[in-house]
């Protein structure tokens, strides 16, 4: 069965400093992998999405994602960190159908 | 750019009443879904929903459930009889077409439902 973990439920950074948040998953069959952001009071925000075409993905905001079959993982990463990247990450994939199963979330915090 | 658009934003219920969160998916989106978090926890799919019918649904997704897609616009998910245990944010998602594995599913703000 599919299923995701997301190392960290808390990660602090400080501003200008590197983001790594990280999901490792667990599928029969390559998987399709997706990172959502939720800023406070509001939805899923797709970051980026990973679906076999390239292993290395770049979202929005500066995020970029590595799939590593290896590894089992898809860490979110960003070189330098904003205090306008404060909110909740999930990690989140699917298989043969188009259901997605999220992780527990990562809260970010930066600090000036 | 077009939104996945919920209402209420935050709905109090009393336990055993009924209620209705509401959803307009985006207008050309085929698709539909509703997730729920309960605080501190993670997301977790309830239903899909197709060409007017359920696609799959989650253990969650017992008999007090249901949803509808009662026009071309509106897609709700109805909750008999409220229990404690239902109080979370509840997020409906569409999606444009056939599921490829490259398209994703756009969210909605959420409904928190909250039953005293």
């Amino acid at each position: 069965a599919q299923s995701v973990t997301q190392l960290g439920s808390h990660v602090s950074v400080s501003e200008g400093a590197l983001v790594l948040l990280r999901c490792n998953y667990s599928s029969s069959v390559p998987p399709y992998l997706f990172w959502y952001v939720q800023y406070p009071n509001q939805g899923l925000q797709l970051l980026l999405k990973y679906t076999s075409a390239a292993t290395l993905v770049k979202g929005i905001n500066g995020f970029e994602a590595e799939f590593k079959k290896s590894e089992t993982s898809f860490h979110l990463t960003k070189p330098s960190a904003h205090m306008s990247d404060a909110a909740e990450y999930f990690c989140a994939v699917s298989e043969n159908t188009d259901k997605l199963i999220f992780g527990t979330g990562t809260r970010l915090q930066v600090f000036p | 750019e077009p939104e996945v658009t919920q209402t209420p934003s935050h709905q109090v219920t009393q336990m055993g009443q009924e209620v209705i969160l509401r959803c307009v998916p985006i207008s050309n989106h085929l698709y539909f879904y509703w997730y729920r978090q309960i605080l501190g926890q993670k997301v977790e799919f309830l239903v899909s929903f197709y060409n007017n019918e359920i696609s799959e649904k989650s253990e969650i997704f017992d008999d007090q459930f249901s949803v509808e897609r009662p026009d071309g616009s509106n897609f709700t998910l109805k909750i008999r009889s409220t229990k404690l245990e239902d109080s979370a944010m509840y997020f409906c998602a569409s999606m444009p077409g056939r599921w490829a594995g490259n398209q994703p599913q756009h969210f909605g703000d959420g409904t928190r439902l909250s039953i005293l």
